[in-house]
């Protein structure tokens, strides 16, 4: 019984493309996360979301938008697509923020721009 | 901001062999939490262990303890009796406390068992 589910798992794509990839979790969490993990494995928040806040790292390109239609779900559109948004995108969740409560993550999505 | 600084990119040892990783991290805040993550090659993120920044006792589970040295803003992984199945990446990572800014992670150890 899968805690955190990303869906596809892999995705090819030309560029300039829009895309999304969804995340869902069972554990009743109210925080999801998405990170970003680049090509030489470095890893990077890329938002963080609860029912009462987004807090979007000021790096992230504003193609990227994360959408909750319920605090189960929290699904990452990306509009034009760009090479360098080649990566592994990772969901997690955890209960509340910034504390203990370790994060959750999914088993990442493959993305690939031709 | 804060940084999480892993300066051990590649570890390679023996099957059954006793291992150290690395860690340092700059912070000026007074409450964190610190974690290892464990990323095998089938892509998976895996917690290996946590430490909260105001406990001087270091944690411990099974194989995996830690070195937690608050003052010096270290926090090293130690694995005993490692086993094949430990090859994987390692990535310390950083959370404030009270906030929602997410996991600031290291770049990384890749760390290989022989057998």
């Amino acid at each position: 019984d899968t805690a955190v589910s990303q869906t596809p798992k892999y995705l090819v794509t030309q560029m300039g493309n829009d895309k999304s990839i969804k995340c869902e979790q069972n554990l009743g969490h109210d925080t999801m996360y998405w990170y970003k993990q680049d090509s030489k494995k470095f890893l990077k928040i890329m938002f963080s979301y609860n029912n009462k806040e987004l807090i979007i790292n000021e790096t992230v390109p504003n193609r990227f938008s994360p959408k909750s239609p319920d605090k189960a779900h929290l699904n990452l559109h990306i509009n034009s697509l760009e090479l360098g948004d080649s990566a592994v995108y990772f969901c997690a969740s955890s209960q509340g923020q910034g504390g203990f409560q370790p994060q959750h993550f999914g088993d990442g999505t493959r993305l690939s721009i031709l | 901001a804060q940084t999480v600084t892993q300066s051990q990119p590649e570890m390679s040892v023996q099957e059954a062999e006793t291992v150290t990783l690395s860690c340092t991290y700059d912070t000026s805040e007074s409450n964190y939490y610190l974690f290892w993550y464990k990323q095998p090659p089938s892509r998976q993120m895996i917690l290996v262990i946590r430490q909260e920044a105001y406990k001087q006792q270091n944690a411990t589970e099974n194989r995996f303890s830690v070195n937690f040295q608050k003052a010096a803003k270290s926090f090293s992984l130690k694995i005993s009796d490692s086993q094949l199945g430990d090859t994987a990446m390692y990535f310390c990572a950083f959370m404030m406390g009270g906030g929602a800014d997410g996991l600031t992670f290291g770049k990384g150890t890749h760390l290989i068992i022989q057998p």
